[in-house]
């Protein structure tokens, strides 16, 4: 079964530009997350998607938004990209299990975003 | 404010020893608690996922053990090879009305040595 996938790995963008990540979960896993990781804070977490719908959301500005597909893609989507955007961006999948147990979040490779 | 805390920051070790790694969190409320380990440019793997009534548990050559009492997990490494050089990362995921959430620790950094 292929793993989580990222597109694209690198990404060269300058101040002000936006940029859209994409995320293609294993097939099955219908729950996706989105994480920034950097040096300085380590992993965040950005916001989570089941079934189309955001089931939850960090602390980050409305810069940052995602969606998904029918088919569990995931994208993200950060607008008027300041410096300090500058990450790894990670996603994640998970089964989604109707007794509410939690599943293994399986990640991506991630995104690596420089933003000069 | 929900913080998990990881100790040591960075640890070097001889190939062929042992090592613990530490993780204290003020989550609430406990749901899960989860190691991950992460390979310079690339994405977390988890290794352990536990819950409250989990005391240990065993992936390989790594044991997590968690004390919900005192809040307290830690991960040993047994034996280590040059391939468990990499982050360890805690992450305590609280219940929560939408959904549960998770925190991050921030990370050991572990380097094993020849």
């Amino acid at each position: 079964k292929a793993g989580v996938t990222q597109t694209p790995r690198y990404l060269i963008k300058t101040r002000g530009q936006q940029v859209t990540l994409s995320c293609s979960p294993i097939s099955g896993h219908r729950s996706v997350s989105w994480y920034q990781q950097t040096p300085g804070q380590g992993l965040q977490f950005l916001f989570e998607y089941f079934s189309e719908t955001q089931r939850n959301k960090g602390n980050f500005p409305g810069r940052f938004s995602g969606r998904q597909f029918s088919n569990s893609r995931s994208e993200m989507n950060v607008s008027t990209l300041e410096l300090g955007d500058s990450a790894l961006y990670l996603c994640a999948s998970s089964l989604w299990v109707s007794s509410g147990r939690e599943e293994t979040q399986y990640f991506g490779p991630g995104t690596r975003l420089l933003v000069l | 404010k929900n913080q998990v805390e990881q100790s040591p920051q960075s640890l070097i070790i001889l190939e062929g020893k042992n090592c613990t790694l530490q993780c204290n969190y003020t989550v609430s409320p406990f749901s899960n608690l989860r190691w991950y380990k992460q390979d310079t440019g690339r994405g977390p793997v988890s290794l352990t996922i536990m819950t409250f009534s989990e005391n240990t548990k065993s992936n390989g050559r790594y044991t997590a053990t968690l004390d919900a009492d005192t809040k307290q997990s830690s991960l040993h490494i047994t034996a280590s090879q040059l391939s468990d050089s990499a982050s360890y990362i805690c992450v305590v995921s609280a219940r929560g009305a939408a959904g549960n959430k998770l925190t991050f620790g921030g990370g050991t950094r572990v380097l094993v040595k020849p």
